[in-house]
């Protein structure tokens, strides 16, 4: 599975855009682009998946360039409790196979 | 519909002890995942099952622990006899492969503290 890097941590104001980029230079032909949501004292919740182009749902866009070797996840407005560590991983997609963590980035919200 | 249920949420034994968790996937979640995230240290796959069987244990650290999911309901994962470096927040996740279905669920993981 390919390895992704990601900025350790990142800071916004509330009411802001927040971007977070993520690498991963060698993923595979069948593998999709997935980022998880952790608050603490919580598990990692889904957020968004992408294979190329654009994706956007009621929380986030996911940007992923042609050659797709990276991804950027976008937040729309920020809030306070959009604080969390945001995981990017790559994977077969299908749901049946191990997701491997990398360190994720701790996006910190101030007011 | 219920998320992934983890019990207990916290756990504090002393080294030498067992301790049990349990997780209890998504009803119909054939595909289920146990994680561990030590101190300091990213979360890292344990194992998997599917239905009854274990497809990948690969990332079981000792014979330490053993996981089990009779009937294709819930798991536990027992750990016997616990070290210090056994302690850690373990995570338990479902999925269902099905087209336009991709997300796995977590649940909240269970705190073991081994002292």
């Amino acid at each position: 599975l390919a390895k992704t890097t990601q900025p350790i941590s990142m800071d916004s104001y509330e009411g802001q855009e927040v971007n977070i980029t993520c690498s991963h230079n060698n993923i595979a032909t069948n593998d999709y682009i997935t980022w998880y949501q952790q608050f603490p004292s919580q598990g990692p919740r889904f957020i968004i998946q992408g294979y190329k182009t654009k994706v956007t749902n009621e929380v986030a866009s996911l940007f992923i360039p042609a050659d797709r070797k990276s991804s950027t996840l976008s937040l729309p407005r920020v809030s306070l409790s959009d604080t969390a560590v945001y995981y990017c991983l790559v994977e077969g997609g299908g749901a049946t196979n191990k997701l491997i963590f990398g360190t994720g980035t701790l996006l910190a919200v101030q007011p | 519909e219920a998320g992934v249920t983890q019990f207990p949420s916290h756990s504090v034994i002393e080294k030498g002890q067992t301790v049990t968790l349990r997780c209890d996937p998504i009803s119909g979640h054939d595909n289920l995942y146990w994680y561990r995230r030590v101190m300091g240290k990213e979360i890292k796959f344990l194992l998997h099952f599917v239905k009854e069987s274990k497809q990948d244990e690969s990332g079981m650290p000792n014979n330490r622990f053993l996981a089990e999911r009779t009937g294709g309901t819930y798991s536990t994962l027992k750990v016997q006899p616990a070290e210090l470096e056994d302690s850690g927040v373990y995570f338990c996740a479902s999925s269902q492969a099905r087209a336009g279905d991709y997300g796995y669920t977590f649940g909240s993981g269970t705190r073991l503290t081994v002292v």
